[in-house]
């Protein structure tokens, strides 16, 4: 059974500061997927990683993805208040199937 | 906005009942997926179909089954309500034919079982 494990959970930042969140998972996949989710409310694509190696950036963030360690990374550069929301990786085992999601890493930017 | 729409938006109900929900994919899409996020067990898949077959299942309770019409919309049908099933509930559509098969979300379902 694919496991996907995110951390750290919480993560209380300055603004202007820089941190990663990461994504481990536990079986062979080269599509991995990042979303943000605002309370109680959808969730909001961000990055779409298929191949390894991949490496994508819009604005402060960025995420790379290592198909042979199982690992994703998203890289916050100089938070800001307006990033604070729960961010989820999620792994999809082959094209088309379902998404297994971490359990989420609740960021609060402070000023 | 996705193109994935969901009704209703909140539903409050008791114990023991059964409720139906409502999901629209993206035009064009023709695979639909139903997710579960609740505290306890985070945000989990429930089933998925394809152009109106069933294609996969995760951990759907047998109170629980959905299906999709020939028009693409799905239903999920949730019975013999119990407290627990308390949470939000996603539908997501793909083309799920080509090689980028972005699942898109939709606004949700909050179902409240008192």
């Amino acid at each position: 059974e694919l496991k996907v494990e995110q951390n750290p959970l919480f993560l209380s930042m300055q603004e202007g500061k820089n941190y990663t969140i990461y994504c481990n998972y536990s079986t062979t996949s080269d599509r991995l997927y990042w979303y943000r989710q605002d309370p109680g409310k959808s969730l909001e694509s961000l990055f779409v990683l298929l191949s390894n190696g991949a490496v994508k950036q819009e604005g402060r963030l960025m995420a790379s993805l290592d198909t042979k360690a199982r690992l994703s990374t998203l890289h916050i550069t100089a938070a800001v208040h307006d990033l604070s929301a729960t961010y989820f990786c999620a792994v999809e085992e082959t094209s088309g199937s379902r998404l297994t999601f971490g359990e989420g890493t609740q960021l609060t930017v402070n000023p | 906005d996705s193109g994935v729409t969901q009704t209703p938006k909140h539903l409050i109900t008791a114990t023991g009942q059964r409720v139906t929900l409502r999901c629209s994919p993206r035009s064009g899409d023709l695979s639909v997926y139903w997710y579960q996020q609740s505290l306890d067990q985070g945000l989990q898949f429930l089933i998925q179909y394809y152009n109106g077959e069933e294609r996969a299942k995760g951990n759907i309770l047998e109170r629980f089954s959905a299906q999709q019409f020939p028009d693409l919309h799905s239903e999920l049908n949730l019975s013999s309500l119990e407290l627990g099933d308390s949470a939000l509930y996603f539908c997501a559509s793909s083309v799920a034919t080509a090689d980028r098969v972005e699942q898109y979300f939709g606004p949700g379902t909050r179902l409240t079982v008192t």
